[in-house]
């Protein structure tokens, strides 16, 4: 069955620029979301498309996709940008979800 | 506004079943497509199928083929997932997510059900 990787944990220090990234095999032939979640809320999309921003996030949140990876950066992050962040993608009819990386800004 | 509204937290038995509902407003329910997706506690987001509220017509993930029912009442603008034949590892915040086509992102999350499945 298709799987979508990420890494546990990502840190970084507040301004600084994160990366996080969304590995499975041939991501790059299919459209990749990036949903956010602070502890006890829904998820929130912060891109859709590999690379749109839904009205209302920060500019600082992009996204890009190609190959294997697909890649969520925050530029400057702030600190109220810690949270748990999930890729997303289908592959056929189903809806995959990565394992979720949890960023940590200090 | 949009919102989705979802149904209060539920108790259940190991075998029993359990309804989640999921209530639309804000924009036309039948040009969404309604998607659940749950996640056990301190775990990932696992989805769990799609229902378009046009047509009824419904897409499950393989893992709940056989054990999920997804239904839809446009009179109310509802959504409902059943879960049958529960375990404790069913135990989890079912949420509901809108999408505007099938195999597209969700753009309007539900606050999400918190399921508990203990003897």
């Amino acid at each position: 069955s298709y799987e979508l990787t990420q890494p546990p944990s990502v840190s970084v220090s507040p301004g600084q620029t994160a990366s996080i990234t969304c590995s499975g095999e041939k991501l790059g032939d299919n459209f990749a979301s990036w949903y956010q979640q602070k502890p006890g809320q829904s998820p929130v999309l912060v891109i859709y498309q590999d690379n749109k921003r839904p009205s209302g996030i920060p500019e600082r949140f992009s996204g890009s996709n190609s190959g294997n990876t697909a890649t969520l950066t925050i530029s400057g992050t702030q600190t109220m940008d810690e949270a748990d962040y999930y890729c997303q993608a289908w592959d056929s009819s189903n809806g995959i979800f990565g394992g979720g990386t949890k960023l940590t800004v200090l | 506004q949009v919102q989705l509204v979802q149904s209060g937290a539920e108790v259940k038995t190991p075998g029993a079943s359990v309804k989640v509902s999921c209530k639309a407003s804000g924009y036309t329910f039948t040009d969404h497509y309604i998607h659940w997706v749950r996640q056990a506690p301190g775990q990932g987001l696992e989805w769990v199928g799609w229902i378009n509220p046009n047509s009824g017509g419904t897409n499950y993930a393989q893992t709940f083929q056989g054990w999920v029912t997804m239904t839809r009442d446009t009179s109310i603008s509802t959504a409902s997932m059943e879960l049958s034949r529960l375990r404790s590892d069913d135990t989890a915040v079912y949420y509901c997510a809108r999408s505007i086509r099938d195999h597209y992102y969700m753009d309007v999350w539900g606050k999400g059900t918190t399921v508990t499945v203990s003897s």
